[in-house]
């Protein structure tokens, strides 16, 4: 079965520090991966994806296939970021495929 | 109000009550999804339908029946529930269901059943 796993339920970092928020897939072959965010109040929303190769809102994601890892990081963290961070790989199995897989979810919080 | 959106936002209902969650959306889309989320557990998906077909049932109990009649309405028909299905119902939308394409989300029906 395939399995993404964020470590982190909640990560306390201060303004201005670097960030880095974990997700490790057990997928077979090379499933598409994304990053969510849930900003408080707000509906669920993409932040970036693998394929486009963005940095959004200061926030990039490296892929590395031999850890099967997909880590989001930043590197001065501001207060805006405090958020729900989902990871969410795509299945890439029979009918399920497209279907997006989502982790538990790290909270941030970034003081100030 | 743009994008995806649900009715009714909140909905208290007793195990005998039958009630039905909608979800629209205007945005062109193909695809469209189930999700609940509960406390302490991932966001789970139940179902989905591309292009008005259902292709994914993903285990979900018969007392849940979704309904697509059009690419831009879902239903989800709600019938003798349990307290533990309790939980925030999300809805989102894709153009198609591919693994490339961008989920958007509506603000969900947080449920609560007595």
């Amino acid at each position: 079965a395939q399995r993404v796993t964020q470590p982190e339920k909640l990560l306390s970092v201060f303004k201005g520090a670097p960030v880095e928020l974990k997700c490790n897939y057990s997928y077979s072959g090379s499933p598409e991966l994304f990053w969510y965010v849930q900003y408080s109040r707000q509906r669920l929303q993409l932040l970036l994806r693998h394929i486009s190769r963005e940095s959004i809102k200061g926030f990039t994601a490296d892929l590395n296939k031999g850890e099967t890892s997909f880590h989001l990081k930043k590197p001065f963290a501001q207060e805006e970021d405090s958020a729900m961070y989902y990871c969410a790989p795509g299945a890439n199995y029979g009918g399920s495929q497209g279907n997006l897989i989502f982790g538990k979810g790290t909270k941030l919080s970034v003081k100030p | 109000e743009t994008g995806v959106t649900q009715t009714p936002r909140h909905l208290v209902m007793g195990m005998t009550n039958k009630k039905s969650l909608k979800c629209e959306q205007h945005l062109g889309h193909n695809a469209m999804y189930w999700y609940k989320q509960s406390a302490k557990k991932p966001l789970e998906l139940m179902f989905v339908y591309n292009f008005k077909e259902q292709t994914e049932n993903n285990s979900v109990p018969s007392r849940f029946s979704p309904e697509c009649p059009n690419s831009s309405h879902l239903f989800l028909h709600l019938h003798t529930l349990q307290p533990e299905d309790s939980a925030l119902y999300l809805c989102a939308s894709s153009l198609r269901q591919d693994t490339y394409n961008e989920q958007f989300f509506g603000p969900g029906t947080r449920l609560t059943v007595l």
